[in-house]
This record gives C-alpha cells, sequence and structure tokens, in this order.
C-alpha cells in the first residue's frame, strides 16, 4: 500500500475552513484515498473517501489532484469538536485491505 | 453506519495472567477483521489479520502465540493477551468491513484500555 505524507500539527480558527494536505504520490490506479479522524481515546471515525473525483458528504469535502498524488481534507466549518487526529491513507477496496496508519495531523481548534 | 463493538472497554490485569477482548460487527457480517495496538501519543500499529474460519495473519514483530487470534463466525473475533506483562498496556482497537455493501470505509470499534499491573 502507498505511504502518504502529512504535517504533524495544524490550527485552526472556530469557524474558519479546515484545509489538511496529504501527499501520496506513489498512490496506484486501484488505490483509494481515505480520512478517519481519531478523537482522544476512541477509535477512529471514518470521515470520507475517494478516488479520483472531488467528493463530498456532511462532514467534510475531499479534493483530490488530477494526477492523484495529493489530496485536502476540507473541514468547511471548524468547531471545538473537531480538534482531532486527522489520517490520510491510501488502499485498495477489497473486504480484505489492511488500512496502515501513519502518524497523521493533529488539528487544534482554536476559540 | 456500520457499528463495531469491543468488550470490555477497559480492563485492569495482573502481570501474568490472560485477558480477552472481543470485537463484534454488529449489523453488519466480515470475514476479515483487524486488530490495532496503539501506544500513548502514537499512531495505530497493525498487530494481525483475523480470518473468519481460518488462521491469523499477523504483522512482523507480532508474537502469534503471545497474541491469539479467533474468529469463529461472521461477527465476532476475540484477541487474546496471553501471559501479559506491563509493557502489553496499551489502547487495542479492532476494525472491519461490511463485505456486503457497496461502500468502501472500514468501520472501527470503540477500543480496549488495557492496563497489566
Amino acid at each position: 500500500d502507498a505511504k502518504t505524507t502529512q504535517p504533524p500539527s495544524m490550527d485552526c480558527a472556530e469557524g474558519r475552513a479546515a484545509n489538511l494536505p496529504c501527499n501520496h504520490s506513489t498512490i496506484s490506479g486501484n488505490e483509494y484515498v481515505y480520512w478517519y479522524r481519531q478523537i482522544h481515546s476512541q477509535g477512529p471515525q471514518y470521515i470520507i473517501h475517494g478516488l479520483k473525483n472531488n467528493e463530498t458528504n456532511e462532514m467534510a469535502s475531499l479534493i483530490i489532484t488530477e494526477d492523484r498524488k495529493s489530496s485536502t481534507l476540507i473541514l468547511p466549518h471548524a468547531t471545538l469538536r473537531d480538534t482531532a487526529v486527522y489520517y490520510c491513507i491510501v488502499s485498495r477496496y477489497s473486504s480484505a485491505s489492511k488500512i496502515i496508519f501513519g502518524s497523521g495531523t493533529r488539528l487544534s481548534i482554536r476559540p | 453506519g456500520a457499528v463495531v463493538s469491543q468488550h470490555p472497554s477497559r480492563v485492569i490485569c495482573k502481570s501474568g495472567t490472560s485477558v480477552k477482548i472481543e470485537c463484534r460487527s454488529l449489523d453488519f457480517q466480515a470475514t476479515t477483521m483487524f486488530w490495532y495496538r496503539q501506544f500513548p501519543k502514537k499512531s495505530l500499529m497493525l498487530m494481525a489479520t483475523s480470518n473468519e474460519g481460518s488462521k491469523a495473519t499477523y504483522e512482523q514483530g507480532v508474537e502469534k502465540d503471545k497474541f491469539l487470534i479467533n474468529h469463529a463466525s461472521l461477527t465476532l473475533s476475540t484477541l487474546t493477551v496471553t501471559s501479559a506483562h506491563p509493557e502489553d498496556s496499551s489502547f487495542y482497537i479492532c476494525s472491519a468491513r461490511d463485505q456486503s455493501s457497496s461502500g468502501e470505509e472500514q468501520y472501527f470499534g470503540p477500543g480496549t484500555r488495557l492496563t497489566v499491573t
């Protein structure tokens, strides 16, 4: 599975958009980009995923570059409850495909 | 979304004893489940892949005789930490994908915090 690179930490003002970048330059054609987050002492929570098109759901938007070598997760109106570690992961779609976590980005939302 | 539960949520045991952690998919079936371990301020580390009806596949460096995995049904996988020692104290998390749905997300349990005294 391809490796991802994320900044170790970021901060954002409450109410503003939080843009979290991720590089995955070795992604292969059948690998999806997934984003999860982990709030302290809880299991990871699924946020969004995509293959090559931009995606949006009730939680976030995912922008994937045309060459698929990088992506950005956008939380449109960050709240204090969005403070968490955000993980960008690339993985093939299969019930048996492993999800390998990198070090993630620790996002702090300031009031 | 689908739900994965873990039991117990936290457990304290004495050094040398064994502890069993259960992982259940509550509203879907999963032929494959995954077990992770997380130390404080660290990322999740994949320990093993649990396969229903067959042997688990362990990641490099994970002792299969110490971390026994059993996946006896399509909704239950168990992790037993045998002869636990204080260094086994950690946050253990399981996950699973719904094999029947068209969704591609993997669901994680809430985790089990193990403390070995």
